[in-house]
This record gives C-alpha cells, sequence and structure tokens, in this order.
C-alpha cells in the first residue's frame, strides 16, 4: 500500500493570502491528486496530475489554485488568495503501479482562514 | 446531479453483530467501487476494492455489488467499537487511471458495547 505525508497538518492564515500545500509520497506513485472536504460536507475532488501536467480539474480549481512538482517528489497545491470558503481539510491522494485505480490518501491539511 | 448515494446514518449495531452498509449510484460512474473507512478529523482509509459483480471478503469485511440493480453493499462481521466511523462510497468517474473519484456523504456507524 503506497504511503504519503503531508505538511503542515494545520495551517491558519488570514483571508487573501498565499498558502502552499505540500504532499510527499513514501512509496512507488504514479498519479497524484487533491481532494478537500468542508466541514460536515461531501469529499471532493479538485485535481488530477500525471507525467507533470494536470490531467484533470474540478470547476472548484479555478485560477487561484496551482499545482506543481517543484523538486520532482513533492507536490504541492498552492492557493493564491485565500478566502473564507476554502477552509476545509485538503487530502492528497495517490495511486501505484500495482493497481492504478486504487487511491489512497494522506492524513490531509485542515486549512483555516481567518 | 446525483451520483453516489448513500443513507447518511447514524446506523447503530450492538457489539458482535452484523453492520450493513448501503450504497446506490447512478450510470455516470464507472462501475467499479471503493469503500473508504474515516475516523472523525481523520483522512479516507482505503479498506475495499470491489471491480466485479458478487461479493468479495477480506477478513470480517464484505462487499456485494449488483450492477444490474446499481447497489454496492459493505457487511462487516462481528462489529467492533473500534469500527465506529463514516463510512463512504465510491466509484471512479470512468474506469480509466487518474479517473477521479465520486465520494458519496457516508454513512456513520456507531457500534454500541
Amino acid at each position: 500500500e503506497p504511503e504519503v505525508t503531508q505538511t503542515p497538518s494545520h495551517q491558519v492564515t488570514q483571508m487573501g493570502q498565499e498558502v502552499i500545500l505540500r504532499c510527499v509520497p513514501i512509496s512507488n506513485h504514479l498519479y497524484f491528486y487533491w481532494y478537500r472536504q468542508i466541514l460536515g460536507q461531501k469529499v471532493e475532488f479538485l485535481v488530477s496530475f500525471y507525467n507533470n501536467e494536470i490531467s484533470e480539474k474540478s470547476e472548484i480549481f479555478d485560477d487561484q489554485f496551482s499545482v506543481e512538482r517543484p523538486d520532482g517528489s513533492n507536490f504541492t497545491l498552492k492557493i493564491r488568495s485565500t478566502k473564507l470558503e476554502d477552509s476545509a481539510m485538503y487530502f492528497c491522494a495517490i495511486t501505484d503501479r500495482a493497481d492504478p485505480y486504487e487511491q489512497y490518501f494522506g492524513p490531509g491539511t485542515r486549512l483555516t482562514v481567518t | 446531479q446525483k451520483e453516489v448515494e448513500q443513507n447518511s446514518g447514524p446506523l447503530s449495531v450492538p457489539e458482535g453483530a452484523i453492520a450493513s452498509l448501503n450504497c446506490t449510484y447512478s450510470d455516470r460512474v464507472s462501475q467499479s467501487f471503493f469503500w473508504y473507512r474515516q475516523y472523525s478529523g481523520k483522512s479516507p482509509e482505503l479498506i475495499m476494492s470491489i471491480y466485479s459483480n458478487g461479493d468479495k471478503e477480506d477478513g470480517r469485511f464484505t462487499a456485494q455489488l449488483n450492477k444490474a440493480s446499481q447497489y454496492v453493499s459493505l457487511l462487516i462481521r462481528d462489529s467492533q467499537p473500534s469500527d465506529s466511523a463514516t463510512y463512504l462510497c465510491a466509484a471512479p468517474q470512468a474506469h480509466s487511471s487518474a479517473s477521479k473519484i465520486i465520494f458519496g456523504s457516508g454513512t456513520r456507524l456507531s457500534i454500541r458495547p
């Protein structure tokens, strides 16, 4: 089972500030994903990433969001100008080569925008 | 647009009994399914995947898929207090690598001692 860590575990930021959430896969990986979960709501897809480019993105993933792999290992999600409604748990997920359909989630980053 | 539907619960089951969790889906999702367990404040943890019609057993867990009825279920035998969590039914949008997963709203399960 592939493993992934995320940093920070909790981020508090003021509205309008930029935040960068990081995902570090520990084991063999194929695809990367970002999901978010607003408190009490469903887990929602944001974006998928393969071979250094975006495969798919949702309508949530607007121009305020971006993803990249700055050093070939970390996978980051940047929110350029945070809004109150961006407050949520953000999960990175990965698949591995053994089963490209199963997605394994990292522990998440709780983002609080004040 | 509704794609993966679950009863939100809570479902209360006595310790040692069988817990039965259900999920229905529209034909807009792939006919492969995943069950995730999510403890409060934690991330979803994959516990079962099922790709074909019928039953799939893994320890105390059995997933059942009925494609004709567009119905998938998860049975937990010999329920333990540690099984108390929210169970998320999920399906990829398409049966292809890197497809996004569509999640249901989850069923909250409570195992009473």
